[in-house]
């Protein structure tokens, strides 16, 4: 069956960066879309970015400003997501969630079991 | 961006009873590209819904997607204590992708 496992809780200071991974299994790892999802204490789900796992193609939301990047180890099936410059505000719970066809335009039938990133001084 | 209100914010039902939660969008979104998810403490999302209305796999069918253009509606006929969570509309029709802000079915 697929699972998508994540790595475990970090906490960081303002600035720093932080990378959470995202360990594939149970189909073919480029078939399937990647994005990550955020959620913030008290705060809807937000939507940060994906990756076309088959060629590498990534798009961001725009409100990170260039902060944050997707990257993949194919030979291994991770998806990793890396966070710089972090502010306090980033402190959230990040999701690997991959889409539900290979459509490359589907929601999300799979997630990880999300990652605590925390952010303090 | 679309942006996307569910309402209530809350609902308090008893076992047994209908609940029925709206996600209005600031623009029409395609049918084809609204999900709904169900999302209890401590855990990641689950798909309910996508495509508006076709349930995704084994949800039962006590729970039901409709709607169109900007109003779309999840029903939940009559609710068992193991579907008291938060509930989240999303659209994938427009990047960026959105949510709303979730309804919390809580018990009475």
């Amino acid at each position: 069956q697929v699972q998508l496992v994540q790595s475990g809780a970090e906490v960081e200071k303002p600035g720093a960066s932080v990378k959470v991974s995202c360990k594939t299994s149970g189909y073919t790892f480029t078939t399937y879309a990647m994005h990550w999802v955020r959620q913030a204490p008290g705060q809807r789900l937000e939507w940060l970015g994906w990756i076309n796992a088959a060629n590498g193609n990534t798009k961001y939301s725009q409100k990170l400003q260039g902060r944050f990047t997707i990257t993949t180890d194919t030979s291994a099936t991770i998806v990793y997501m890396e966070l710089s410059s972090l502010k306090s505000e980033d402190t959230a719970i990040y999701y690997c969630a991959r889409e539900r066809s290979i459509s490359g335009d589907s929601c999300y039938s799979h997630w990880g079991q999300g990652t605590l990133v925390t952010v303090s001084s | 961006e679309i942006v996307l209100t569910q309402s209530p914010g809350t609902l308090s039902l008893s076992p047994g009873e209908r609940a029925t939660l709206s996600c209005r969008a600031s623009q029409s979104v395609a049918s084809k590209y609204l999900a709904w998810y169900q999302q209890k403490p401590g855990q990641a999302p689950t798909l309910l819904f996508y495509g508006a209305s076709s349930r995704a796999t084994g949800i039962p069918d006590r729970f039901s997607g409709s709607g169109s253009g900007t109003e779309f509606t999840l029903t939940i006929s009559r609710l068992e204590p193991e579907d008291f969570a938060v509930y989240y509309c999303h659209q994938h029709d427009n990047s960026p992708r959105t949510f709303g802000q979730g309804t919390k079915v809580e018990i009475e």
